[in-house]
């Protein structure tokens, strides 16, 4: 089935770096993606990891992407209180076009 | 070049009215799709279109409709409004060569009364 995890909250400090994780179901997605989303705005494409790499970097930007255990992370360097959002995983499924399956999307709270 | 375009970003209806929503893609892409944000659900899809023909569709019921024009402009129909679809509806727009990336608008937020 589809089926996209995220923990609900993540409290760090400024300057420190961030972890969010994500596991998902669904063993033919192709691309894994990471949204974020400010208070009354629409998703942002943050970056996105085709399903047969282990990472990607840009910028401040890690994703990291362990496929056996269907477990997708995205790290944020140097964290800024610029950086307090939702951040939303999502997959796309083989032979789904474009639809994408989010997880419910992690509260990133930068104290500074 | 212009992002994708959602008109209008609010709307208040009526229960038992319905509701038309208009999304303008990134100039060149091809394929729309619709997603329903609430925070009980979260995004959950609602359908894609491409070269104005449905692609894929998500479980929503019958109420929920849409099209795309020549243009690649598509709408979004809710008919026969329930407080249950009150929600923020978001429309994102890719290209065909590269539909790795999926480029949202900023939504448009609908409240049932």
């Amino acid at each position: 089935g589809e089926d996209v995890e995220q923990s609900l909250f993540l409290s760090v400090r400024e300057g420190d770096s961030s972890v969010i994780n994500c596991t998902y179901t669904d063993s033919s997605s192709t691309y894994l993606y990471w949204y974020k989303q400010e208070p009354g705005a629409g998703l942002q494409l943050l970056t996105y990891i085709f399903s047969n790499m282990d990472m990607k970097q840009d910028q401040r930007l890690t994703v990291l992407l362990n496929k056996k255990d269907k477990h997708l992370s995205l790290r944020i360097a140097d964290t800024q209180t610029g950086d307090s959002a939702i951040y939303f995983c999502a997959e796309s499924i083989h032979n789904q076009g474009g639809k994408l399956i989010f997880g419910q999307g992690t509260e990133l709270s930068v104290k500074p | 070049k212009a992002g994708v375009t959602q008109t209008p970003r609010y709307l208040i209806k009526t229960r038992g009215q319905q509701v038309t929503l208009s999304c303008s893609p990134i100039s060149g892409h091809r394929s729309v799709s619709w997603y329903q944000q609430t925070p009980g659900q979260g995004l959950q899809f609602l359908f894609e279109y491409f070269s104005e023909t449905q692609r894929n569709k998500g479980n929503f019921p019958g109420r929920f409709s849409g099209r795309q024009f020549s243009n690649s402009r598509s709408e979004m129909n809710v008919s026969t409004l329930e407080l249950g679809d009150s929600a923020l509806y978001l429309c994102a727009s890719s290209a065909s060569r590269d539909r790795a990336q999926a480029f949202f608008g900023q939504g448009t937020r609908l409240t049932v009364v």
